[in-house]
């Protein structure tokens, strides 16, 4: 079973500093996925980013970066020169489906954010 | 391009009352296609998965049952409501060859009472 634990349930950051998201995860599969989405208030998941797990490079996307760590099983995110907009709840997962086809995806529980001026 | 459509987007139902919650997508074919149930403060937990027309897959014994009785529609009933299955219904897409992320429908916002 993957077990994707976030233990920050909630996190402060003042606007335009960079603020790290911490996620690990436990899985016995060889190949696996790492994703971050964005739920604000509204209820939307946005899809923010994504890692494989034999990637080399951490991934980036604009302000948002992934630090991967395999050996220690840990995929914090990094979001850069934090906005007002940000704030939301983010949420880490996993899917142990690379080269299947089922393509699940397994979420932790969470952390909010708050962007303050 | 791609979208998803989920309704209701808010429903209120009494406990025993039955359940049907639909979620269709435009703009591709074959997609997986999945049902998520969020509870109040809580992450996402996927509830059902099907990779094709009337195949379902389940993740958790429950109370809900799904049905895919076409290419581009998911649906996710119950017979029975209970106060447990309060919570916000997501449906999600993906397919093998369109990118590695999932995508989400509206949600569906239920209630049991």
């Amino acid at each position: 079973a993957q077990k994707i634990t976030q233990t920050q349930p909630g996190m402060f950051v003042q606007e335009k500093e960079a603020v790290t998201l911490d996620c690990t995860y436990d899985t016995s599969d060889p190949s696996y996925g790492l994703f971050w989405y964005k739920q604000p208030s509204s209820g939307e998941m946005i899809f923010l980013i994504y890692q494989g797990s034999y990637d080399q490079q951490n991934a980036t996307e604009g302000r948002y970066s992934l630090n991967f760590q395999k050996a220690r099983k840990s995929a914090n995110l990094v979001i850069s020169a934090s906005q007002l907009g940000d704030s939301a709840m983010y949420f880490c997962a996993m899917s142990p489906d690379r080269g299947s086809t089922l393509g699940r995806l397994y979420f932790g529980r969470g952390t909010q954010l708050t962007v303050w001026p | 391009s791609q979208t998803i459509h989920q309704w209701p987007a808010t429903l209120v139902q009494p406990v025993g009352s039955p359940l049907s919650l639909e979620c269709t997508v435009e703009g591709t074919s074959n997609p997986n296609l999945y049902w998520y149930r969020q509870a109040a403060g809580r992450g996402l937990q996927l509830l059902f998965y099907s990779v094709g027309i009337g195949q379902i897959s389940s993740e958790v014994p429950q109370n809900l049952s799904a049905s895919r009785p076409q290419d581009r529609q998911f649906i996710l009933s119950s017979k029975k409501l209970l106060l447990s299955d309060s919570g916000f219904y997501l449906c999600a897409w993906w397919r093998e060859g369109r990118g590695n992320e999932q995508f989400f429908g509206p949600g569906t916002r239920l209630t049991v009472l």
